[in-house]
């Protein structure tokens, strides 16, 4: 068990649909990722916050937003649903320190969440 | 962040030491190795990393060449709940918090009893 949390499981949907994945961090991490994994593009960076604030992004569709509340916990949202989007979408977490310290970056992945849009 | 090239697929037997090669000969003085697995569609797990010097933990050893363009991971007696693809990923730990994970294909590693 990583200590990262991310509800739901399972997820299906249908085209055209929006949906919200939720991701909890381990305690005390500042830091929230998320990717993509799916059969034909492997995993993928999607987005990061950190503290609340966006700090990176990756190949994150204009469909897709982010968001990471005061308590640190993050939300995932997916708009306007293909077929292409169905994937395992894990959360990430780490303590991501500003002095970039050994021991501080790596990253804690969850369970994910395995959406189906059909 | 440096690209790194694994073989696709090794098999291992069980009990025996599992040597995972990866090459990144792109790789520049401020980025480290890092290693994770993942076993099959579950999250990937962290494993190791390195700088320069070769490092152990509970899980494995990474072994690290003087040239930095190369390095094995060690599973010292690989068991068949070892069975998992191995991803080895090179990437700065610069101040900051951009910290991605650039994730290739892996290598998959079985275990067979």
């Amino acid at each position: 068990d990583s200590g990262v949390t991310q509800t739901p499981k399972h997820l299906i949907t249908a085209t055209g649909q929006r949906v919200t994945l939720r991701c909890s961090p381990r305690s005390g991490d500042l830091s929230v990722y998320w990717y993509q994994q799916s059969l034909d593009q492997g995993l993928q960076f999607l987005i990061q916050y950190y503290n609340g604030e966006e700090r990176a992004k990756g190949n994150i569709l204009e469909r897709f937003s982010a968001q990471q509340f005061p308590d640190l916990h993050s939300e995932l949202n997916l708009s306007s649903l293909e077929l292409g989007d169905s994937a395992l979408y894990f959360c990430a977490s780490s303590v991501a320190d500003s002095g970039g310290a050994i021991g501080a970056n790596e990253q804690f992945f969850g369970p994910g969440t395995r959406l189906t849009v059909l | 962040d440096a690209k790194t090239t694994q073989p696709p697929s090794m098999d291992c037997a069980e009990g025996r030491a599992a040597n995972l090669p990866c090459n990144h000969s792109t790789i520049s003085g401020n980025e480290y190795v890092y290693w994770y697995r993942q076993i099959h569609s579950q999250g990937p797990q962290y494993i190791i990393h390195g700088l320069k010097n070769n490092e152990t933990n509970e899980m494995a050893s990474l072994i690290i060449t003087e040239d930095r363009k190369s390095s094995t991971l060690i599973l010292p007696h690989a068991t068949l709940r070892d069975t998992a693809v191995y991803y080895c990923i090179v990437r700065r730990n610069s101040g900051g918090s951009n910290y991605k994970l650039t994730f290739g294909k892996g290598t998959l590693l079985t275990v067979n009893p």
